[in-house]
């Protein structure tokens, strides 16, 4: 059973332009969501995160917006570049020491 | 220093043999992790050690063995692993109450022939 879903596997953005990616959960007990990314050859790091108490949360051109009714959260970057290419990891987290992760998202920025 | 370091980058080994990977943090985190990432596919947890004690094991085969020395280290035994085996084995720290903000290591991609 996935409890989060990244239904795009890839996605393709113009430089400059926003890219929205999106993931959706199934488990209502999870409260905290994050954002990792990752570049080949290397370990994912940690982008950006929200809370369950809140409906939004920015960090420079990175905003995370969470919709808990439709168990649904996206990641917006404005204005994308270059190197935000890479694999996006969506991840939940529901009070036990595990985090869950999604599928993941293939971000191409083309110049 | 927000650094995980993980050794060796890359192994190969053979079904018989044994190895260890090893992973190291100096941020003072109580929690490291093990992951283990196949191609195209999310990391999966393998084991959580909290204050240097295991405490999650996820169904992992006795084939992998892991152990923390100290608070600062973390390793994987390998002993008779199977080509299904082979995938990014992932290192992961984070603070105690923190379970969710994990820092990880660059990985040590693992061939099993």
């Amino acid at each position: 059973d996935q409890q989060v879903k990244q239904n795009s596997p890839s996605l393709s953005v113009q430089e400059g332009r926003i890219s929205i990616l999106n993931c959706d959960y199934t488990n209502s007990m999870f409260d905290y969501f994050l954002w990792y990314k990752k570049y080949p050859a290397e370990g994912p790091t940690f982008l950006i995160s929200i809370s369950s108490i809140k409906d939004k949360n920015e960090d420079g051109r990175f905003t995370v917006f969470l919709n808990k009714s439709a168990k649904h959260l996206s990641l917006h970057i404005v204005p994308s570049q270059p190197g935000d290419s890479a694999v996006y990891f969506c991840a939940a987290s529901g009070g036990a020491q595990k985090l869950v992760f999604g599928q993941g998202t293939r971000l191409t920025i083309n110049p | 220093d927000t650094e995980v370091t993980q050794t060796p980058k890359h192994l190969v080994m053979g079904m018989t043999n044994k190895k260890s990977l090893k992973c190291e943090q100096h941020m003072g985190h109580r929690a490291m992790y093990w992951y283990k990432q196949k191609a195209k596919k999310p990391p999966e947890l393998m084991f959580v050690y909290s204050y240097e004690k295991l405490s999650i094991n996820e169904s992992v085969p006795s084939r992998f063995s892991p152990e923390c020395p100290n608070s600062s280290l973390l390793n994987l035994h390998l002993h008779a692993l199977q080509p299904e085996d082979s995938a990014l084995y992932l290192c992961a720290s984070s603070q105690a109450n923190r379970h969710e903000k994990l820092f990880f290591g660059s990985g040590t991609q693992l061939s099993v022939l």
